[in-house]
This record gives C-alpha cells, sequence and structure tokens, in this order.
C-alpha cells in the first residue's frame, strides 16, 4: 500500500505569512499531483510534477518533487485569505491516485 | 468542456434504504474513478474502470456497493442497505490513459447523508 503523509495537518497563520505544505512517502511514483479543495466541492487540481528536482510555479505558488520521486513540497508566498482550503498531495501509482492526509490551511485576514 | 459531473450532488437517505449516484466522466477520457471522503480527510480509494472493465476494488467496497460503467462513459456507484457509517462525500474522477503520466480530475462530488 502506498501511503502519503502530509505535514502540517492543520495551518491557521495571518495574511501575508510564508508557508510549506510538506507530502512524503515511502513509495516512488511516476508523478505527483497537488489539489485544493472547499468545503462541499470537489479537489481542484493544481498542479502535476513529473521529473525528480522538477519546480513549478503558480503565481504565489512554488511546488517541488523530490530527487528520488518521493516526496514534493508546496510553499505559498504571502497567504492570502481565498488560499484557504484543504491542500491535498496525491501520487500516481500502481495505475490510480493515492491522496494524501490532507493540509488544512486557513487564512486570517 | 463541462468537466466530471455527478449527480445527485446532495442525498438524504434513511438507514436502510438503497442509493444510486451517477458519474458523468470527460467525454473523451477512458478511465474512470470513484473515492469517498469523509469530513477532513483526503479521499480514500473504492474502484475503478477502464473503459467498461472495472480493474480494482478496495476492500473499503463492502459487498454493499457495487460500480458499473456498462458502456465506458457514465457510471453508476449503487449503495445497498445504506449505514450511518456511509455517510461521506463520494467523488469521481477521469483519466486519460497516456503512458505513465496523467492527471485526474474531479467532479463536485456527492455529499451522502444516512439517517
Amino acid at each position: 500500500t502506498q501511503l502519503l503523509e502530509q505535514s502540517p495537518q492543520f495551518l491557521s497563520i495571518q495574511e501575508g505569512e510564508n508557508l510549506t505544505v510538506y507530502c512524503n512517502s515511502s513509495s516512488v511514483f511516476s508523478s505527483l499531483q497537488w489539489y485544493r479543495q472547499e468545503p462541499g466541492e470537489g479537489p481542484v487540481l493544481l498542479v502535476t510534477v513529473v521529473t525528480g528536482g522538477e519546480v513549478k510555479k503558480l503565481k504565489r505558488l512554488t511546488f517541488q518533487f523530490g530527487d528520488a520521486r518521493k516526496d514534493s513540497s508546496l510553499h505559498i508566498t504571502a497567504a492570502q485569505p481565498g488560499d484557504t482550503g484543504l491542500y491535498l498531495c496525491a501520487g500516481w501509482g500502481y495505475q490510480k491516485v493515492t491522496f494524501g492526509t490532507g493540509t488544512k490551511l486557513q487564512v486570517i485576514p | 468542456d463541462t468537466g466530471v459531473s455527478q449527480d445527485p450532488r446532495h442525498k438524504i437517505t434513511k438507514r436502510g434504504q438503497n442509493v444510486t449516484f451517477r458519474c458523468d466522466p470527460i467525454s473523451e477520457h477512458n478511465r474512470l474513478y470513484w473515492y469517498r471522503q469523509t469530513l477532513g480527510q483526503g479521499p480514500e480509494f473504492l474502484t475503478y474502470f477502464q473503459n467498461e472493465a472495472q480493474l480494482e476494488k478496495s476492500r473499503l467496497l463492502s459487498d454493499r456497493f457495487s460500480a458499473e460503467r456498462p458502456k465506458g462513459s457514465f457510471s453508476t456507484l449503487e449503495i445497498q442497505r445504506t449505514e450511518q457509517g456511509d455517510s461521506a462525500m463520494y467523488l469521481c474522477a477521469s483519466s486519460l490513459l497516456r503512458g505513465s503520466n496523467t492527471e485526474a480530475f474531479f467532479g463536485q462530488g456527492t455529499r451522502l447523508t444516512v439517517v
């Protein structure tokens, strides 16, 4: 069973602060995705990383895939209240997506 | 592109009743997945189809659960004799099998409440 652990589980920060969310596994993934989910809605795909060491930027969000393709991080610069939500990492392996445990982010105005 | 759509968005049912959910994937996607998510947790894999073939079922999918994708397009997930523990968000996703790298896109989910 492939497991993805995210840390921290909960994060409450003030608007304008920076934060990093980590996603770790003992398994190698062919690709890894980050999703953001708001209450009562389905997860929305933010980014896919494929190559070990890859870094992708999406406005204030920076995603990195570990060199060994076992871990990833999401860094948010100058967080805004609109960033509030559940952030999920998800790895592709064995023909399906396995989700991490999730990080619930609250950005206080 | 209308994305993945799920119906209904919300369902309240009495314990012991049967319920059926529908998922319409993105039209050219050949893979379809069902996940279940409880409050504050990440989605848990239930089952997936490639075209009309159901290729894998999780141990979470008890005998009361059945999923079909008869023509390789839309899929249904039926829960028989619902229990309160079945209350959750049921998510459907689809993807296009293309080499080793692909992306799954999710519907908005069906929120089931068993009372």
